[in-house]
């Protein structure tokens, strides 16, 4: 079983449109947890860190269930701007903590 | 401020040469990453340093790959002797302190390999 799963999509939404991304972990005792966005022929990049509490940054809200280790992304009022593959990105407990595990993505394509 | 440079861009070669890739960190991170992203196996962490000091080479996927960081300022990921398998793109990556303890890893362009 993979470290981080994510369903690799495509995605095709309208713009407007809200649409959820889900990431499972496998290690219960990962630590940290970020989303990243990585657009067509670039880097990677932080879009936002995920915390237990739960967090916004514009139109984008990120949870996190440690339950359930489960990580979503909800975009809100999808723009073709956010056209891009949205890695679940999480952290070991413990000596390896600076190491950052990648979900291989999910694809998100906003059609005008 | 000047990101994490990497070169070369693009690197086509043929199996059996030896590719060097070199990466330039933001200046004042002290930890510093190479990974590698293929379609089948999605961003894998390959070696990472922490003042210079390699802490974790478990991704490194054989004796063909080695990594060196000099100084604080350079790193080098060689493939010898390089197999059309290792095409790939590579990222450093660098970032001031842990990433656990709330720090940025930031990405440089990648180095796109071929090996025919």
């Amino acid at each position: 079983r993979k470290e981080v799963e994510q369903d690799p999509g495509p995605f095709n939404v309208p713009e407007g449109a809200t649409v959820a991304f889900n990431c499972t972990y496998s290690n219960s005792a990962s630590q940290s947890f970020f989303w990243y966005r990585q657009d067509c022929r670039k880097e990677p990049k932080l879009l936002m860190s995920v915390y237990s509490s739960g967090n916004e940054d514009g139109r984008f809200t990120a949870q996190l269930n440690r339950a359930s280790q489960y990580i979503s992304l909800l975009i809100r009022d999808s723009k073709l701007s956010d056209s891009a593959t949205y890695l679940c990105v999480v952290t070991p407990y413990g000596g390896a903590t600076n190491k950052l595990i990648f979900g291989t993505g999910t694809l998100l394509a906003v059609q005008p | 401020d000047a990101g994490v440079i990497q070169s070369p861009r693009h690197e086509v070669t043929e199996m059996g040469q030896e590719v060097t890739l070199r990466c330039k960190p933001i200046s004042g991170h002290d930890y510093l990453f190479w990974y590698r992203q293929t379609m089948m196996r999605g961003l894998e962490l390959l070696i990472y340093f922490n003042n210079n000091v390699p802490i974790d080479d478990s991704g490194m996927p054989e004796d063909r790959f080695s990594a060196k960081m000099p100084n604080a300022s350079f790193s080098t990921l060689k493939i010898q002797p390089s197999e059309p398998r290792d095409s790939a793109v590579y990222f450093c990556a660098s970032s001031l302190g842990g990433v656990n303890s709330g720090n940025t890893i930031y990405f440089g362009e990648g180095s796109w390999l071929t090996v025919v």
